[in-house]
């Protein structure tokens, strides 16, 4: 059984929905979590970090993670066409130096 | 810019050559990470490294692989004798020092094995 387990999808909403991307995890080591962006062929890039469960919001981006259920979500409203990518959930133990990746939920918003 | 720099973007090595990865960390990081992203996998750690130290290295493999960091210079990813099984994306990223939790991301430079 992997650590981090994300559904990869595919997903395609139309522009303007509420888009729900999920990570589950067996380990309750992990105390970090984060959530990356990866456009084709580029690097991931970091868009949310939280340590405490509960509920992060930056912009139109809400991170949401429950310890008790070992499960993580980012939730994106009004989507736009420049959010179709590659989402990554990623985790971090306390103490550790190691990212553990899902494999990534890859996006498609449609105009 | 100043975000994690990786060069070449893409490399093509016929089996049995050396493939050489390099990266520079963002300004103000002294801690760099080595990922592999081979197709339709996430991202799997392989390496840490620190200036002058290899923090962490369970994730490389056992052979062919090696990795450092000067104290001038890049970061560099070395496989010797690569294989088909080598293509990938690899992929530096950089934190700053007790920083780990807020790691960026390089653009990753793709072998591709021939």
């Amino acid at each position: 059984q992997k650590e981090v387990e994300q559904d990869p999808g595919p997903l395609s909403v139309p522009e303007g929905a509420i888009v729900s991307l999920n990570c589950t995890y067996s380990n309750s080591a992990f105390q970090y979590f984060m959530w990356y962006r990866q456009y084709s062929r580029k690097g991931p890039e970091l868009l949310m970090y939280t340590y405490s469960s509960g509920n992060k919001e930056d912009g139109r981006f809400t991170a949401q993670v429950d310890k008790s259920s070992k499960y993580i979500s980012l939730f994106i409203r009004d989507s736009q066409p420049s959010d179709s990518a590659t989402y990554l959930c990623a985790m971090l133990k306390t103490g550790a130096n190691n990212l553990f990746f899902g494999t990534g939920t890859r996006l498609t918003v449609i105009p | 810019n100043a975000g994690v720099m990786q060069n070449p973007r893409h490399l093509v090595r016929r089996r049995g050559q050396e493939a050489r990865l390099r990266c520079s960390p963002m300004k103000g990081h002294s801690h760099v990470y080595w990922y592999r992203q081979l197709p339709e996998e996430g991202l799997k750690f392989m390496v840490y490294l620190q200036k002058e130290n290899i923090i962490d290295e369970s994730g490389m493999p056992k052979e062919r692989f090696s990795a450092e960091f000067p104290k001038e210079g890049p970061s560099i990813l070395r496989i010797q004798q690569v294989v088909r099984g080598d293509s990938a994306a690899y992929f530096c990223a950089s934190s700053p020092p007790g920083g780990q939790n807020t790691i960026y991301f390089g653009e990753g430079s793709w072998l591709t094995v021939v």
